[in-house]
């Protein structure tokens, strides 16, 4: 059972316009989230996360929003640009005070941004 | 280099041979993670150290799967006996202390078993 999904394979958006790439959880005990970025033949690059403390995390062109009630994040990349197409990931983890814990991955979703 | 640093960043096997894949972490980051991706798939956690100690290694497929960080720092994944599904790309991830985020990622090692 995936407890972190990303439901959306792909995602195609216009330059300059607004793209949202959702991402649903089933596991209450996660209370930290990030978003990775990732190129082909690269390893995944760390864009933004949010604690479960807070429901909004801006950072320039991105926002990540989180619903705890609906176990929902989202996140928002506006404008677009074509340098965004990539896949995107979303991962969760439970903070303990004794050490880290693994990140949980949903499959990730291709975002393609077209000129 | 002032990231983290995968090597080789591809491996071609025959069914049956030994691997091993490195990892130098991002230099006194003490905490140092394993995941496998495949095709398609979002990065699955393997094993888990901090400093030399090796905390969880829930997430190792089978005892054919080995990893060690003898002085925490470089960490080595051993894979005995390959087989087809160990294909995958092998991620390796380091943070600067524990409870800390976010885990910055290495390249990943590109694993082909024929």
């Amino acid at each position: 059972d995936q407890q972190v999904k990303q439901n959306s394979p792909s995602l195609s958006v216009q330059e300059g316009r607004i793209s949202i790439l959702n991402c649903d959880y089933t596991n209450s005990m996660f209370d930290y989230f990030l978003w990775y970025k990732k190129y082909p033949a690269e390893g995944p690059t760390f864009l933004i996360s949010i604690s479960s403390i807070k429901d909004k995390n801006e950072d320039g062109r991105f926002t990540v929003f989180l619903n705890k009630s609906a176990k929902h994040l989202s996140l928002h990349i506006v404008p677009s640009q074509p340098g965004d197409s990539a896949v995107y990931f979303c991962a969760a983890s439970v903070f303990v005070n004794s050490g880290n814990t693994p990140l949980v991955f949903g499959k990730g979703t291709r975002l393609s941004v077209i000129a | 280099g002032a990231g983290v640093s995968q090597s080789p960043r591809y491996k071609v096997a025959k069914r049956g041979q030994d691997v091993a894949l490195r990892c130098d972490p991002i230099s006194g980051h003490v905490s140092l993670f394993w995941y496998q991706q495949a095709l398609g798939q979002g990065p699955e956690f393997l094993t888990y150290f901090q400093n030399e100690a090796q905390l969880d290694k829930s997430g190792l497929p089978s005892d054919r799967f080995f990893a060690e960080r003898p002085e925490g720092s470089v960490s080595t994944l051993k894979i005995q006996r390959t087989q087809q599904e160990d294909s995958a790309v092998y991620l390796c991830a380091s943070s600067p202390r524990q409870g800390v985020q976010p885990q910055h990622f290495g390249d990943g090692t590109r694993l082909s078993i024929l």
